[in-house]
């Protein structure tokens, strides 16, 4: 089982649309979360870390629900700019960040 | 303010040559970590280092070679380019407590092998 797996997409919305993106990790040893942002042929970007008691940044909204191990990022009024891939991360005390495959999402106009 | 520079951008090897890809930082990062991202394989770990003399292998370190003499710098060493090689690697870095903050990433070298 792959330690980070998220939604395969892609996802295809219109501008103003809201989409949601799930990720589930494997171990409960999990200490730090994250979303990244990836642009075609860039380097990641951070985009939010993601707490248990859920945190916004403006359209962004990320969940953490440590029971379930799983990970959501919500983006409300999508915009052209938001398409991009985006990558589930997570982080065990003392070693690496694991990525997830990602998920690309296209908004259209 | 640099961050983290890699270099080169590009490279085009044959296969059996061996090259090091140079990745510099200078936010004084003790945590610095190579990792290569492939079509549908997402981005793996190869090696990495919590500070200088110290080295740990990642998911993929075959065919890898990484060494750290100072905070600075951390390159990557093919020792024997290989086609299965070709890929685009991104250099990583971040405080030792930070890496709750995540990581902040070189541009990438985009390198193929033939």
């Amino acid at each position: 089982r792959k330690e980070v797996e998220q939604d395969p997409g892609p996802f295809n919305v219109p501008e103003g649309a809201t989409v949601a993106f799930n990720c589930t990790y494997s171990n409960s040893a999990s200490q730090s979360f994250f979303w990244y942002r990836q642009d075609c042929r860039k380097e990641p970007k951070l985009l939010m870390s993601v707490y248990s008691s859920g945190n916004e940044d403006g359209r962004f909204t990320a969940q953490l629900n440590r029971a379930s191990q799983y990970i959501s990022l919500l983006i409300r009024d999508s915009k052209l700019s938001d398409s991009a891939t985006y990558l589930c991360v997570v982080n065990q005390a003392g070693t690496a960040l694991i990525f997830g495959k990602g998920t690309t999402l296209s908004v259209s106009s | 303010n640099a961050g983290v520079t890699q270099t080169p951008k590009f490279q085009v090897l044959k296969t059996g040559q061996s090259m090091t890809l140079q990745c510099a930082q200078d936010m004084n990062h003790e945590y610095m970590s190579w990792y290569r991202q492939d079509p549908g394989m997402g981005l793996r770990l190869i090696h990495y280092s919590v500070g200088a003399g110290i080295t740990d292998q990642g998911e993929v370190p075959n065919g890898y070679n990484v060494s750290r003499s100072t905070t600075e710098d951390f390159p990557l060493r093919l020792l024997s380019a290989a086609p299965s090689q070709t890929s685009v690697y991104f250099c990583a870095s971040s405080y030792i407590g930070g890496l709750k903050y995540g990581y902040t990433f070189g541009s990438g070298t985009r390198l193929t092998v033939v």
